[in-house]
């Protein structure tokens, strides 16, 4: 099993639309998370680190589940800009390996 | 300011060629990261380096894979005896801080491909 699981879509959604991504981690000893954007061909942006609290950022609502394992970004009122691959980023305590998902992809169509 | 750089681009080898590929962090940063990117793929980690240590080479396939980064700053990723697995993107990112849970600015990527 991998450490870090996303549903690779792709999710094909409506300007105007509201979108939903969750991934899952396996180390309970997980202590950091991001999410990162990754248009095609190149290389990934941070779109958000995720708080224990939840945050938000305009149309983007990152929140963490941590009994559950794990976390969830939320795009509202999609774009055609918000057409990428979003990668979910864990970081284990004590450690620099920095694991990413394999990225789920979104299309949003006009 | 300038960002990540990464050089070559593009790079072709035969199999078995040695190759070595470049990063230049954003000045000043502390954090290196190497990873490697197979297409559909999200990037799977090498190597960190703070500063000149190379703190972490756990992800490093084998021992076909070095990197470096002798004075803190450049940094190689040399790759020996290539194989068609090793095809790959290969992202660098640097970090201000000393620790990897800050943002992560990655440069373009080398594309490297194995024939």
């Amino acid at each position: 099993r991998k450490e870090v699981e996303q549903d690779p879509g792709p999710f094909n959604v409506p300007e105007g639309a509201t979108v939903a991504f969750n991934c899952t981690y396996s180390n309970s000893a997980s202590q950091s998370f991001f999410w990162y954007r990754q248009d095609c061909r190149k290389e990934p942006k941070l779109l958000m680190s995720v708080y224990s609290s939840g945050n938000e950022d305009g149309r983007f609502t990152a929140q963490l589940n941590r009994a559950s394992q794990y976390i969830s970004l939320l795009i509202r009122d999609s774009k055609l800009s918000d057409s990428a691959t979003y990668l979910c980023v864990v970081l284990n305590t004590g450690g620099f390996k920095t694991i990413f998902g394999a990225g789920t992809r979104l299309f949003v169509k006009a | 300011g300038a960002g990540v750089s990464q050089s070559p681009r593009y790079k072709v080898a035969k199999r078995g060629q040695d190759v070595a590929l470049r990063c230049d962090p954003i000045s000043g940063h502390v954090s290196l990261f190497w990873y490697q990117q197979a297409l559909g793929q999200g990037p799977e980690f090498l190597t960190y380096f703070q500063n000149e240590a190379q703190l972490d080479k756990s992800g490093l396939p084998s021992d076909r894979f070095f990197a470096e980064r002798p004075e803190g700053s450049v940094s190689t990723l040399k790759i020996q005896r290539t194989q068609q697995e090793d095809s790959a993107v290969y992202l660098c990112a640097s970090s201000s801080q000393g620790v990897s849970a800050y943002e992560q600015y990655f440069g373009p990527g080398t594309r490297l491909t194995v024939t």
